[in-house]
């Protein structure tokens, strides 16, 4: 069965410093999607990457990168130099090739705080 | 574009009542997923729809769920004789099916339903 978790419930930070949220996952199928999610105070999910298994590759957008690791079924994700407007819930989710439906299932989420 | 749009944004109702809920994918996307987001459950998928047909309802908690889709577009999910315990907010997500697997999910902005 598909399963992600994030151990993280809840992360305070200060302004400007770096802050990685944890993502772990656990499935069966050899191909699958990782994603990762942003759930503001506004409500609505905004999506920040996909990442297929067949691709490694760590990836780098702005102040945003993703660590992709198969070998210990992680798919972190890191702020550099956080902001305020960082501020929100984010979830990890897998979907598998296998599942047909192509649904998502998510990890709890972290709740991150990004303090002035 | 235009995104996912979802109505109402709010609904109250009375345990016992029935309710629906709109969603509107964005133009062109085949796929459609209904998800339920409560303070308890996390994130839960519900059901997915590719055109009309709705291949997987596997994540429907109950008989008193059910969803329809029309000329590939609208789709509607009603909950018949509310409980409780249906308190949550109802997400509806669209993708465009593609050639490289898994699409991505844009979500809309959700519908918050409250049983009395």
């Amino acid at each position: 069965a598909q399963k992600v978790t994030q151990a993280q419930t809840e992360i305070s930070v200060v302004e400007k410093e770096d802050v990685t949220l944890d993502c772990v996952y656990e499935t069966r199928d050899t191909t699958y999607y990782l994603f990762w999610y942003k759930q503001p105070p506004s409500g609505e999910l905004v999506f920040l990457i996909r990442r297929n298994s067949f691709d490694e590759q760590n990836e780098i957008s702005g102040r945003y990168s993703w660590n992709f690791q198969k070998s210990t079924s992680s798919f972190n994700f890191t702020i550099t130099a956080s902001q305020v407007v960082d501020s929100a819930v984010y979830f990890c989710a897998l979907s598998e090739a296998r599942s047909g439906s192509e649904k998502l299932v998510f990890g709890k989420g972290t709740k991150l705080t990004v303090n002035p | 574009g235009a995104g996912v749009s979802q109505s109402p944004s709010n609904k109250v109702t009375e345990k016992g009542k029935d309710v629906e809920l709109r969603c509107d994918p964005i133009s062109g996307h085949t796929a459609l997923y209904w998800y339920r987001q409560s303070l308890g459950q996390g994130l839960e998928f519900l059901i997915y729809f590719q055109g009309n047909s709705a291949p997987d309802k596997s994540g429907l908690p109950s008989d008193r769920f059910s969803a329809e889709r029309t000329g590939g577009s609208v789709s509607t999910l009603t909950i018949q004789r509310t409980q409780q315990e249906d308190s949550a907010v109802y997400l509806c997500a669209s993708s465009h099916p593609g050639l490289a697997g898994q699409e991505t999910q844009y979500f809309g902005p959700g519908t918050r339903l409250l049983v009395l």
